[in-house]
C-alpha cells in the first residue's frame, strides 16, 4: 500500500515570496491533516479536511496561509507572503476517517522542509 | 487547553540498556495516546496507540503504558540498539473528537554502540 506522498521535499525561498506544498493521501482516506513542525518542537495542526470540507482550521494563520482539497483527494497548502518564522517542516497526514476508534489512526508523509531567508 | 510535555528532551545511553521515556498531559479527558518515532529528515512513524480504555500496548521490544488519571504515559524500550536512535514523540487525541493530535516536543534518543 502506497503511503502519504508529499512534494517538494525541500524548498528555500526569500521572505515575502509565495510557496505551495502538495500532498496525496493514502487511497481511500477521507481525512487529511496539515501539521507545522518548527525545529525542536512537536507538530502543530494547521488544518484538517474531511473529504473536501474543513473540520478544523483554528490554528491556521489565515492572513497568509491557505489550503484546499477540491476533489476530496490530494491537497495543497500555500503560504503568501512567507515570513522568516514560517521556516519549518510541513507534514501531511491522512486517516480513514476521524473520531474515536482505531480507524482514525493517522499516517504521516515525509514532510516538506521550508527555509525562509 | 491540553498541553503535552516530554521529559527528558534528550537522552544518551549505551547499547543494551533498558530505558523509559516519559510523557505527561494536563487534561485527562483523552480518547487515546499515540507514540511516534521520527528519524532525521523523515516523517513520523506510528509505534503504538493506546485507547483510553487500555492501560498498555506492546510491540516487540516496545511497551507503552497509560495512566489517564495521573495524566502520564511511559514508553519502555528493552535492550536498546543503535538503530533505536531517533526522536520519540507522544501525542494525545483530545476530547474534541475531531482527530486532532496534540504533540509533545519529543525526546531525542541516542544509543551508543
Amino acid at each position: 500500500e502506497a503511503g502519504v506522498a508529499q512534494s517538494p521535499r525541500y524548498k528555500i525561498i526569500e521572505k515575502r515570496q509565495s510557496v505551495a506544498f502538495w500532498c496525496n493521501p493514502i487511497s481511500g482516506h477521507a481525512t487529511l491533516y496539515w501539521y507545522q513542525q518548527i525545529l525542536g518542537q512537536g507538530p502543530k495542526l494547521l488544518i484538517q479536511f474531511q473529504n473536501n470540507g474543513v473540520v478544523d482550521d483554528s490554528q491556521l494563520p489565515k492572513d497568509r496561509f491557505s489550503a484546499e482539497r477540491l476533489k476530496g483527494v490530494d491537497s495543497t497548502l500555500k503560504i503568501q507572503p512567507a515570513k522568516l518564522e514560517d521556516s519549518a517542516v510541513y507534514l501531511c497526514a491522512s486517516s480513514l476517517t476521524f473520531g474515536t476508534g482505531s480507524s482514525y489512526e493517522q499516517y504521516f508523509g515525509p514532510g516538506t522542509r521550508l527555509t525562509v531567508t | 487547553k491540553q498541553e503535552v510535555t516530554q521529559i527528558p528532551a534528550a537522552l544518551s545511553v549505551p547499547e543494551g540498556e533498558n530505558l523509559v521515556l516519559n510523557c505527561s498531559f494536563t487534561d485527562s479527558a483523552i480518547y487515546n495516546l499515540q507514540w511516534f518515532r521520527q528519524d532525521p529528515g523523515k516523517g513520523l512513524t506510528s509505534l503504538l496507540l493506546i485507547q483510553s480504555s487500555q492501560r498498555e500496548q506492546t510491540s516487540g521490544r516496545l511497551n507503552a503504558s497509560l495512566d489517564k488519571s495521573s495524566g502520564r504515559s511511559t514508553l519502555y524500550i528493552a535492550a536498546s540498539q543503535p538503530g533505536d536512535s531517533a526522536t520519540y514523540l507522544c501525542a494525545v487525541h483530545g476530547s474534541s473528537n475531531t482527530g486532532k493530535l496534540i504533540f509533545g516536543q519529543g525526546t531525542t534518543l541516542q544509543v551508543k554502540p
